[in-house]
């Protein structure tokens, strides 16, 4: 069974940058699937960030582009989320996900199976 | 970006009975819709995908319904454990969008 959990600094200070970890377990990452990151807040919802295609190729929310990287830890299952310059606008409880797939060919980037718990992060001064 | 608007904002149901929420894409999707569902501390779960596709161990009181621009998740004898926030996404658009949620509450 696939289980995904996020890990990383819960407070940040303006203008740092959020990494956030998601560790999985029960399948290797690099053997299939998107992988991909959402953010939740009381006044947005939930927000599709970005994903990584097993194969390493990214896709972004286009108003994060250039703020935003999702990649693989290099020799471990983790993928992580980095969002440079952060405000408290970013403030959210932050998902790891696994996009869904409906046969071999068949597989989404923003449409996710399984998900992490939830980390919450809060950009304070 | 696509918005999607979800109808009511609450819904007051007891146990037993059928709950019936809406979704209203601004564009068509075709049957890209899914529902999740959420429970308090909890991430959401896939209910229904592609309009009307259960997901994996999902119960058959969730039925999906529609195309285009209007889509319905209907609970049959809803539990206990069926009480939460229900969101609606669409998957047709580059740009996958959430809607804001119904709330399904105890009545």
């Amino acid at each position: 069974q696939v289980q995904l959990q996020e890990s990383g600094p819960g407070l940040l200070k303006p203008s740092e940058t959020l990494s956030l970890t998601c560790n999985v377990s029960g399948y290797s990452i690099r053997s299939g699937f998107y992988w991909g990151w959402i953010r939740q807040t009381p006044g947005k919802g939930l927000e599709w960030l970005g994903s990584i295609w097993h194969s390493g190729s990214t896709y972004y929310r286009p108003s994060l582009v250039g703020r935003v990287n999702i990649g693989f830890h290099m020799s471990t299952n983790h993928f992580f989320l980095e969002l440079k310059s952060v405000t408290a606008a970013d403030t959210a409880v932050y998902y790891c996900a696994r996009g869904l797939c409906l046969g071999t060919a068949d597989c989404y980037k923003d449409l996710f199976d399984t998900w992490g718990q939830g980390a919450l992060v809060t950009v304070s001064s | 970006e696509i918005v999607m608007t979800q109808s009511p904002a609450t819904q007051s149901v007891s146990p037993g009975e059928a709950a019936t929420l809406s979704c209203r894409a601004s564009q068509s999707v075709s049957s890209k819709l899914a529902w999740y569902q959420q429970k308090p501390g909890q991430a959401p779960r896939l209910l229904i995908y592609d309009a009307s596709s259960r997901a994996t161990g999902i119960p058959a009181r969730f039925s999906g319904s529609g195309s285009g621009t209007e889509f319905t998740l209907t609970i049959s004898g809803l539990q206990s454990e069926d009480f939460g926030i229900y969101y609606c996404q669409q998957y047709n658009n580059w740009l996958g969008t959430f809607g804001q949620g119904t709330k399904v509450e105890i009545k």
